[in-house]
């Protein structure tokens, strides 16, 4: 069973559109962080959210933890190349071991 | 945040023979993780290695089949056993960033033949 549910699995848009893509989960986590991955290296944080409802922004990219600390999305406006790229939600429970989803795999066409 | 140096980048393994992964970071941390991350799945926690201390497994992996070693408070290896093509993966070590989140390296690409 997936602990955390990624979604969609693969986007293709096109330069300047907006995006969203979805973290969903059943268990409550301490954190949730969302992580990029590009092809042959490690995955290099972007944001830490911990408290229901909140919403960061970090230049075009607005993350949002839901109100129940369950779910997240990943809004990214005016895309561009440089967006693409395997994002990846993880949950942080009390052991600190971090539960990874499969990721969204986004490709932004120039 | 901390930086790790993580090597091999890549390699081709015949199987049945064993391959030690390196990661070095350049602060001391007290717990260090390994992950495999195989084509299309998600990252899977095999250990977290503790300085001084044996490492603590995941269900479905086993010390016999990836031994971990922890020497001391900045480096930390992975031995994959006995390969077989199923463990050709991507294998990862991270630290933890502060209290923030967490910092990985770039990974070593396991293509076991």
């Amino acid at each position: 069973t997936q602990l955390l549910e990624q979604s969609p699995q693969f986007l293709s848009i096109q330069e300047g559109e907006n995006l969203t893509v979805y973290c969903n989960s059943s268990s409550v986590f301490s954190s949730l962080q969302w992580y990029r991955q590009e092809p042959g290296e490690g995955p290099v944080l972007l944001v830490t959210v911990v408290t229901g409802g909140e919403v960061k922004k970090l230049k075009r990219l607005t993350f949002q933890f839901g109100d129940a600390r369950k779910d997240s999305s990943l809004h990214i406006t005016a895309a561009q190349p440089g967006d693409t790229g395997l994002y990846l939600c993880a949950g942080e429970g009390g052991n600190n071991r971090l539960a990874f989803g499969k990721g969204n795999q986004v490709v932004v066409i120039p | 945040s901390a930086v790790i140096s993580q090597k091999p980048s890549r390699d081709i393994c015949q199987r049945g023979t064993s391959l030690t992964i390196q990661c070095q970071v350049d602060s001391q941390v007290t717990m260090m993780f390994w992950y495999r991350q195989q084509p299309g799945q998600s990252l899977t926690l095999i250990a977290t290695a503790n300085q001084g201390s044996e490492a603590t497994y995941e269900s479905g992996f086993v010390i016999d089949k990836f031994p971990i070693s922890r020497p001391n408070l900045t480096f930390s290896t992975l031995t994959v056993s006995n390969m077989s093509p199923e463990d050709s993966s991507i294998y990862l070590c991270s630290v933890r960033g502060g209290a923030v989140g967490y910092t990985f390296g770039s990974g070593t690409r396991l293509t076991v033949v």
